[in-house]
């Protein structure tokens, strides 16, 4: 069945840091590809998305590629903040089917 | 800007109990999902209407749980009775069609 794979967290990085969360899906058809970003205790908010090839989504900071080639769309972005400190899901859509990766927990350090 | 809303937000029951969560979707959504979130994993899709129609079901455990929307507006999502491993965040969210899918806040359920 479709799947997608993560990155395991947690990830620790201090402030002003680089960021990379890694996420690949099973390539079955053509899924729209989606980052949502989960702060404690509420629920989840798009982040990005990006509908074909090469697309590139970007939000507050926020960047990711759709690979189709290497089926991946890694989430970056240039320089943390404390703020930015949640859990991040990578969740291709196969149509009718959202599949939501396991999420990433990141903690930002001042 | 419009939002998902969910009530309650914290819910606490013992097992055996029933309990019945509440969504409204953004107006004019016609897609609503109810999703299940486990501590520390990714939601778990456990039904999908298209405006009063069920369109996926096959992870709803339909001996306990059960969901309708029967005006395609606002919708209720019920477990009876209430087991141990329930306790889960649950989530709603809707979309205009199978695009972006907007988040209520969640209900957290704890069942002791």
């Amino acid at each position: 069945g479709n799947s997608v794979t993560q990155m395991e967290g947690p990830v620790t990085l201090s402030e002003e840091a680089f960021l990379t969360i890694n996420c690949t899906y099973t390539a079955t058809g053509y899924p729209s590809l989606f980052w949502y970003v989960q702060y404690p205790g509420e629920g989840l908010q798009l982040l990005l998305k990006a509908t074909k090839a090469d697309d590139k989504g970007s939000n507050k900071g926020f960047e990711a590629t759709y690979r189709k080639e290497t089926t991946s769309f890694h989430l970056e972005k240039g320089s943390v903040q404390v703020s930015d400190s949640a859990v991040y899901f990578c969740a291709p859509d196969y149509g009718q089917n959202f599949v939501f990766g396991p999420g990433t927990r990141l903690s930002v350090l001042p | 800007e419009a939002e998902v809303a969910q009530s309650p937000r914290y819910k606490i029951t013992e097992k055996s109990q029933a309990v019945a969560f509440w969504c409204d979707p953004i107006s004019g959504h016609a897609t609503l999902y109810w999703y299940r979130q486990i501590l520390g994993q990714g939601p778990e899709l456990l039904v999908q209407f298209q405006d009063e129609s069920v369109v996926d079901d096959s992870q709803l455990p339909k001996d306990r749980f059960s969901a309708e929307r029967l005006k395609g507006v606002d919708s209720t999502l019920k477990i009876q009775p209430a087991e141990l491993g329930d306790s889960a965040m649950y989530l709603c969210a809707s979309s205009l069609s199978t695009d972006t899918q907007y988040f209520g806040p969640g209900t957290r359920l704890t069942v002791l």
